[in-house]
């Protein structure tokens, strides 16, 4: 089964500053999506940003971008000029190309952002 | 991105009785939807995984005759919990994917529910 791993339970940043959060995730599929979703206080999951597996190209959004590393398994979000709106839970996601359909999470980061 | 729509955002009901939470696809069909439980600082759960048309498939643990779910449209499904205690109340999130979704799983507001 695919697992997800997010190794950093919290983290912090001062304001604007950069901050990356670390994901691994275990797969023996070649074709998959991976995720980066916010959770605010409001606890709405948004879309912050996605890969596509066979893209070798690094997904980036506005001041959030990925470092996907395929033969590592890793997926992680650097967030750059770090803003006060940004303080969250982070969620990295997995999903398969077709069969389930349905994101398997990591247990999350909380990132604080210091003014 | 696409827009998932959830109501209530927050309910209270009396122990013994049931409640229903909808979510809505407001700007693509939702082929799939998922139900998730979210207990305080974790990750989400998946609850059951529901296609439109056809039967709910729970996830191992999840009591299907207490958490009802339907998904009759492309565009609303329902949790009904059933006879609900103290025990059920939790944050419940409901997310849905389509054919132009782009492979992309959107997520509703959330709901809140307390049972007293």
């Amino acid at each position: 089964a695919q697992t997800v791993t997010q190794s950093q339970p919290e983290m912090s940043v001062q304001e604007a500053e950069t901050v990356t959060l670390s994901c691994t995730y275990d797969t023996s599929e070649s074709d998959y999506y991976l995720f980066w979703y916010k959770q605010p206080p409001s606890r709405q999951m948004i879309l912050v940003i996605r890969q596509e597996a066979y893209k070798q190209q690094n997904a980036t959004e506005n001041r959030f971008s990925v470092n996907f590393q395929k033969a590592a398994k890793s997926f992680s979000l650097k967030i750059s000029d770090s803003q006060l709106g940004d303080a969250a839970m982070y969620f990295c996601a997995y999903k398969e190309e077709g069969g389930s359909e349905k994101l398997v999470f990591g247990k999350g980061t909380k990132l604080t952002v210091n003014p | 991105g696409a827009v998932v729509s959830q109501h209530p955002s927050w309910v209270i009901c009396k122990s013994g009785t049931s409640v229903k939470i909808e979510c809505r696809s407001l700007d693509f069909q939702a082929t799939t939807m998922f139900w998730y439980r979210q207990f305080p600082k974790q990750s989400l759960m998946l609850m059951a995984t529901s296609n439109e048309g056809s039967k709910a498939t729970y996830e191992q643990g999840v009591e299907k005759d207490k958490f009802l779910i339907n998904h009759a449209s492309l565009t609303l499904s329902t949790l009904t919990v059933t006879s609900a205690h103290p025990e059920d109340s939790s944050f419940y999130i409901c997310s849905a994917l389509g054919r132009s979704s782009g492979n992309t799983i959107y997520f509703g507001e959330g709901s809140w529910l307390t049972v007293v």
